[in-house]
């Protein structure tokens, strides 16, 4: 089935430092979304992008939707202890709501005191 | 909180018994998806309702079965359980029109001894 590869698997990084992640499919996505987890949490939604080459900020986040609609990358400028968690992209094939959404393989984020 | 409400928030159950998971959507959400996240790994979709028929079906076992009931609240009933049916089980609720992702419940945590 469809599959979305995301990397790294994990970072660990120092308090300060920016990040930067990547998911890539072998399909066409019209749609991608970055979701954060916590522990013991649910996904929340960070950030959705709707358009090839579309670069959209949240705060300390940005996440592009690559031109070839192939992958999706998010950076995290001047990382605090509260980043930490599970990141992870997440798309449907279609712009229609109601799809149900196929998720990547995650990146865990550390922050090393 | 998100809004979508899952309980049990925990359950512990032996081998070979059958547990039933309940999700109460967003106010206004027509869709719920079931999704199962084990150990350390992604979400894998189970099942998706929409206003209570099925919409859409991924890798739920046949031991496995859903339904939505027409106050829109979903049950996610898992029997026969095997220790490999230990994991996080979450629910997700989306309007009817909506791209901007699902809002996800806490989950529940089964653990099968």
């Amino acid at each position: 089935g469809q599959q979305l590869n995301q990397s790294p698997q994990s970072m660990f990084i120092q308090e300060g430092e920016d990040v930067s992640m990547n998911c890539t499919s072998s399909s066409i996505f019209n749609t991608w979304l970055w979701y954060k987890q916590e522990p013991g949490e649910g996904p929340v939604l960070l950030i959705a992008l709707y358009k090839a080459g579309e670069l959209t900020s949240n705060g300390r986040l940005t996440a592009q939707f690559g031109i070839t609609r192939k992958d999706s990358f998010l950076n995290i400028s001047a990382s605090i202890p509260s980043d930490v968690g599970i990141y992870f992209c997440a798309g449907p094939r279609s712009n229609f709501g109601n799809e149900k959404l196929t998720f990547g393989t995650g990146t865990r984020l550390t922050i090393i005191p | 909180d998100s809004g979508v409400t899952q309980t049990p928030k925990h359950l512990i159950t032996a081998t070979g018994q059958r547990v039933t998971l309940r999700c109460s959507p967003r106010s206004g959400d027509l869709s719920v998806y079931w999704y199962q996240q084990s150990l350390d790994q992604g979400l894998q979709f189970l099942i998706q309702y929409y206003n209570g028929e099925e919409r859409a079906k991924g890798n739920i076992l046949e031991r496995f079965s859903a339904q939505q009931f027409p106050d829109l609240h979903s049950e996610l009933n898992l029997s026969s359980l095997e220790l490999g049916d230990s994991a996080l089980y979450f629910c997700a609720s989306s309007a009817s029109q909506s791209n901007y992702g699902y809002t996800f419940g806490s989950g529940t945590r089964l653990t099968v001894v």
